[in-house]
């Protein structure tokens, strides 16, 4: 039972334009959702995050959108550039315990960008 | 350390073989967890540690996988009698316990099992 999926395996975009990549998850315990970008034979890092009492968190030509009616969220990349050219995984973040959180992530999304 | 450790960074061992991948976290991080990610798939939860308490082991796909970690530092992740669906990028991170909702990965170990 996937708890959040990146039902978008793969996208490609042209440089200059906007990159959008989707995500949804099922559990409504989720208070934090981040997006980890991942270069080949590198560890996933760090994007942007949003709390769940936010709809919209912005960081240069990064945005991420939350939708929590809809338990939906979305990175929007412009302009995107070449360099962004990256898998991006979702992730949600719950409290398990004291402050201890745990991150269950979605299957990631291979974003190209055309030069 | 700077950022979390891994090593060794590529592994090819022999079916049936044991194998002993480490992990050392960024000093103070109390929680630390082992994911890895198979060809063409995404991050699958493996163990988590946090602290002194008792490990979540509910991601480990069978008895022949195995973690330690002493205290608040190192971490090795043990297959033993691998199988060519062991073959993955395993990754280890950490996080901190002052509140911060992200964590710190480290490069990964690239298993291929031959």
């Amino acid at each position: 039972d996937q708890q959040v999926k990146q039902n978008s395996p793969s996208l490609s975009v042209q440089e200059g334009r906007i990159s959008i990549l989707n995500c949804d998850y099922t559990n409504s315990m989720f208070d934090y959702f981040l997006w980890y970008k991942k270069y080949p034979a590198e560890g996933p890092t760090f994007l942007i995050s949003i709390s769940s009492i936010k709809d919209k968190n912005e960081d240069g030509r990064f945005t991420v959108f939350l939708n929590k009616s809809a338990k939906h969220l979305s990175l929007h990349i412009v302009p995107s550039q070449p360099g962004d050219s990256a898998v991006y995984f979702c992730a949600a973040s719950v409290r398990i315990s004291g402050s201890a959180r745990q991150l269950t992530f979605g299957s990631g999304t291979q974003l190209t960008v055309l030069p | 350390g700077a950022g979390v450790s891994q090593s060794p960074s590529n592994k090819v061992t022999e079916k049936g073989k044991d194998v002993e991948l480490r992990c050392d976290p960024i000093s103070g991080h109390t929680a630390l967890y082992w994911y890895r990610q198979r060809l063409g798939q995404g991050l699958e939860f493996l163990i988590y540690f946090q602290g002194n308490s008792a490990p979540d082991k509910s991601g480990l796909p069978s008895d022949r996988f195995s973690a330690e970690r002493t205290g608040e530092s190192v971490s090795t992740l043990t297959i033993q009698r691998t199988q060519q669906e062991d073959s993955a990028v395993y990754l280890c991170a950490s996080s901190s316990p002052m509140g911060t909702y992200g964590y710190t990965f480290g490069s990964g170990t690239r298993l291929t099992v031959v």
